[in-house]
């Protein structure tokens, strides 16, 4: 996890937007991830973006990607109570294999 | 189908039981993974098979013990276990070993050693 960085938490209200950053180390990596983990339960693949595109929107998600500065955010538009949960974001090439490789995750808490 | 199944999703064993976590997958995918996540932290590699065969072990304790026995199936032998292996035990999968493209990954075992 120390080589994908992430904020610890973040709490925002319902309706906000929320955004969460990420910053990696590997800029071999082609794709880079997001994923969700709801407690208790495993993780839940979000979106993904190619490292040649500089955003990608997916109904309320949008990911953008500064590959000169490898920083990767999440933005979650109109925040529901429902998206409460810990985001990770992961690059997947380690020393030229396809690992998939965490960041220490996001607990995004959304107050009512 | 796009699911990575894992059983059992809950598993209780005494330090000195044998146990197997299993994991299956039908996406024809030939890179499989476990993954061991300990509350509040990241999921951490333990495992990588591909084509079948072991590729990487990530100093990961002999009672844990990984086993491939066809393409689609990946299963995790427990025995001796310590306290401190109480976790999640997460199965991933993809399409291929090397290259970059998706990883699907399983609900997870929450597995308690007492």
């Amino acid at each position: 996890g120390e080589d994908v960085e992430q904020s610890l938490f973040l709490s925002v209200r319902e309706g906000d937007s929320s955004v969460i950053n990420c910053t990696y180390t590997d800029s071999s990596s082609t794709y880079l991830y997001w994923y969700k983990q709801e407690p208790g339960a495993g993780l839940q693949l979000l979106t993904y973006i190619f490292s040649n595109m500089d955003m990608k929107q997916d109904q309320r998600l949008t990911v953008l990607l500064n590959k000169k500065d490898k920083h990767l955010s999440l933005r979650i538009a109109d925040t529901q109570t429902g998206d409460s949960a810990i985001y990770f974001c992961a690059e997947t090439l380690r020393g030229g294999s396809y690992i998939p490789t965490f960041g220490r995750g996001t607990s995004l808490i959304v107050h009512p | 189908d796009t699911e990575v199944t894992q059983t059992p999703k809950h598993l209780v064993m005494g330090m000195t039981n044998k146990k197997s976590l299993k994991c299956e997958q039908h996406m024809g995918h030939r890179a499989m993974y476990w993954y061991k996540q300990k509350a509040k932290k990241p999921p951490e590699l333990m495992f990588v098979y591909s084509y079948e065969k072991l590729s990487i072990n990530e100093s990961v304790p002999s009672r844990f013990s990984p086993e491939c026995p066809n393409s689609s199936l990946l299963n995790l032998h427990l025995h001796a276990l310590q306290p401190e292996d109480s976790a999640l035990y997460l199965c991933a999968s993809s399409p291929t070993g090397g290259g970059n493209t998706e990883a699907f990954f399983g609900q997870g075992t929450r597995l308690t050693v007492v």
